[in-house]
């Protein structure tokens, strides 16, 4: 098993630019979860997704929208990038959405808006 | 305000000595604690959770921690740290399905 794969690793963008950073798990998992993590401030949940068909907002939703294409995909996208929203971005996914459930996280996707 | 605090941004330990990651926490009910570890380049990983029920909770490669509701603590430790404990820890606290809230992790250097 691959676990959560998140493409891109890097990006450079400018601007006003969007874009879209893809994850996918194949662990069968119903929740899955976008994530941001700056420096000094942990990690900050930006959406997450119960179970296909569904998706809710975390603590900083601004700026960026979320598809949960099926059980396996989902996708967070910058329709209008800001140097705000420089950071390194992790997906993950957890079996259930449960409190207590774990969550596994993926590698990363750095971004860097100019 | 409900929020997750790691106190120490650094922690340096001798390689065989015990070691103390420290995380506080401030939520109303009953929170989910967890901790989670960060190599360099990699995603977060999983190392222990405290539900309920007992106060020590083992985790993975030797790890525990000790879940103090009256000070609203939840300390990471291991008896014999080893270099390759170096890395970046994460205490989390999950209080509502969309509540999930990370400290601001603490960098463990164990040397040699």
């Amino acid at each position: 098993n691959a676990g959560v794969t998140q493409t891109p690793k890097f990006q450079v963008l400018k601007t006003g630019q969007s874009m879209t950073l893809q994850c996918a798990q194949d662990m069968n998992h119903n929740s899955m979860y976008w994530y941001r993590q700056d420096p000094g401030m942990g990690l900050r949940l930006i959406y997450y997704s119960a179970s296909e068909g569904t998706t809710d907002k975390g603590e900083v939703p601004n700026g960026y929208n979320v598809s949960r294409l099926n059980k396996r995909e989902f996708s967070l996208r910058l329709e209008s990038a800001a140097p705000s929203q420089t950071s390194v971005y992790f997906c993950a996914s957890s079996d259930r959405e449960r409190m207590a459930e774990t969550q596994y996280f993926g590698p990363g996707t750095r971004l860097l808006v100019l | 305000a409900q929020s997750v605090a790691q106190p120490e941004d650094q922690v340096n330990v001798a390689e065989g000595n015990p070691l103390t990651v420290k995380c506080t926490y401030s939520v109303s009910g009953n929170p989910y604690l967890f901790w989670y570890v960060q190599y360099p380049n990699r995603g977060l990983q999983f190392l222990l959770k405290y539900i309920t029920g007992d106060n020590l909770v083992k985790g993975s490669y030797g790890f525990e921690a000790e879940f103090n509701k009256s000070q609203t603590s939840f300390h990471l430790k291991k008896p014999s740290a080893l270099v390759s404990d170096s890395a970046l820890y994460f205490c989390a606290v999950r209080y509502n399905f969309n509540k999930f809230y990370f400290g601001s992790g603490t960098k463990l250097n164990v040397k040699p």
